[in-house]
């Protein structure tokens, strides 16, 4: 176990709909990121939190945001959903160090299906 | 441009033989590179980095900077390691963080 908890596992929202996603790293764990992947396709990075600020981003538009609390959990944001948001999204933590680069391991979690209709 | 390219989407090969998963990266600084696997209903998980030079179940990877290559061998492949595998390289972005960079990954199937 990594213990990297997420919920939901799956959900399905309607296009122009808000979700939110959840995300329960390790202690110690105070460096989080997110990522989107799409069927067939490779994670994708969406944007890493370290200390409860946004400490980097992807390619992704600003309707997609995040929080991360001082409980080593986190959650991410997508506003006005598009059916191209359908995807699994999978949060990843790490400790303080490197913040995630090649120095320390990074650990998944399971991920949320989400589905746009 | 950070990119990395899985040429194989798919790979088959027979118990016993040996297993070769490509991986080439574009990146301009010097790389930091992994292969994450993810077995039937599990979780990606991290099977080895470059800058370990160790070998995991068997598997290794060269990092070849010349070629731009990160190759993941096997000499003999067993029916346990059919999983998807993705290769990855640590990118830089501002302010010291750093993100990964998957390529599309290679679904390998190990035949009885």
């Amino acid at each position: 176990e990594t213990g990297v908890t997420q919920s939901p596992t799956h959900l399905i929202k309607t296009r122009g709909q808000q979700v939110t996603l959840r995300c329960s790293s390790q202690s110690g764990h105070n460096t989080v990121s997110w990522y989107q992947q799409a069927l067939g396709q490779g994670p994708q990075f969406i944007f890493q939190y370290y200390r409860e600020e946004e400490n980097g981003r992807g390619n992704f538009p600003p309707r997609f945001s995040g929080l991360q609390f001082p409980n080593y959990s986190s959650e991410l944001n997508v506003n006005a959903l598009e059916l191209d948001d359908s995807a699994l999204y999978l949060c990843a933590s790490s400790t303080d160090r490197d913040r995630g680069s090649g120095g320390n391991t990074i650990y998944f979690g399971e991920g949320s299906w989400l589905t746009v209709v | 441009a950070q990119r990395v390219t899985q040429p194989e989407k798919l790979l088959s090969v027979f118990k016993g033989a040996p297993v070769e998963l490509k991986c080439n990266y574009s990146y301009s600084g010097s790389p930091e590179l992994f292969w994450y696997v993810q077995y039937s209903r599990q979780r990606l998980q991290l099977l080895l980095r470059h800058i370990s030079r160790e070998s995991i179940k068997g598997f290794t990877a060269d990092l070849n900077k010349g070629e731009t290559s990160f190759h993941l061998k096997k000499p003999f492949a067993q029916e346990e390691d059919s999983a998807m595998y993705y290769c990855a390289l640590s990118g830089s972005l501002i302010q010291g963080a750093q993100k990964l960079v998957f390529g599309q990954g290679t679904r390998l199937t190990i035949n009885p």
